[in-house]
């Protein structure tokens, strides 16, 4: 893998709805990996930043995991809410320090 | 409260024309970035400055000349611009310019070129 890829592209789940999504990067001279939110006419929100094989991340109903050397890491949305409606970035940096997305994975909740 | 605040929220502008787009923090960071997000397409990286300096040019034309004079501002001059560069202009900054530190983003700049 040569770019960081997201998928799905998009999503639709009903209020209360457990989902997951995911993004592959290039394992090789791997460095961190950073997960953000990004709403409507707001601006990208960071959420989490993993850098060890195996990490796993929490925040409220939102949680991540890593593996550096598949190179993938899954995002975890238990229960969901209107409000986490957004599109949800990940980037992966080499030992550059340089970002690069993925195109994202746009969720909507339904009530 | 983004902490990360860009100027002006939308900017149209003819080919011919030059302008400037300013993004400002108080958030104690020393590294500051210029993304591009064009339809369709991911996040790009423009520029990187660390410590005021620049460190990363990602191979963009040299109608886009970006300007940190101090920590706390970054600002992208623009300047005989083409209708391919119409898109979202996203600022961010961060605690040093290893990539384990988060970025904090502004609203971004959403450019029309005419």
């Amino acid at each position: 893998i040569l770019n960081v890829e997201q998928s799905p592209q998009s999503l639709h789940v009903q209020e209360g709805d457990s989902t997951n999504f995911t993004c592959s990067f290039p394992s090789s001279n791997f460095y961190a990996l950073h997960w953000y939110r990004w709403e409507t006419a707001k601006s990208p929100e960071a959420l989490f930043v993993m850098t060890l094989n195996g990490d796993e991340k929490k925040k409220g109903r939102i949680s991540a995991t890593l593996n550096t050397k598949e190179g993938y890491s899954y995002l975890y949305i238990k229960g969901s809410q209107p409000e986490d409606s957004a599109t949800y970035l990940c980037a992966s940096s080499s030992n550059t320090g340089k970002l690069i997305f993925g195109q994202g994975t746009t969720l909507q909740v339904k009530p | 409260e983004t902490g990360v605040t860009q100027t002006p929220r939308h900017l149209v502008m003819g080919m011919t024309n030059k302008k400037s787009l300013k993004c400002e923090q108080h958030l104690g960071h020393n590294a500051m970035y210029w993304y591009k997000q064009s339809a369709k397409k991911p996040l790009e990286l423009m520029f990187v400055y660390s410590l005021e300096e620049r460190v990363e040019n990602n191979s963009v034309p040299s109608r886009f000349s970006p300007e940190c004079p101090n920590s706390s501002h970054l600002f992208l001059h623009l300047h005989t611009l083409q209708p391919e560069d119409s898109a979202l202009y996203l600022c961010a900054s961060s605690l040093g310019r290893v990539s384990n530190q988060p970025q904090h983003f502004g609203d971004g700049t959403r450019l029309s070129i005419l």
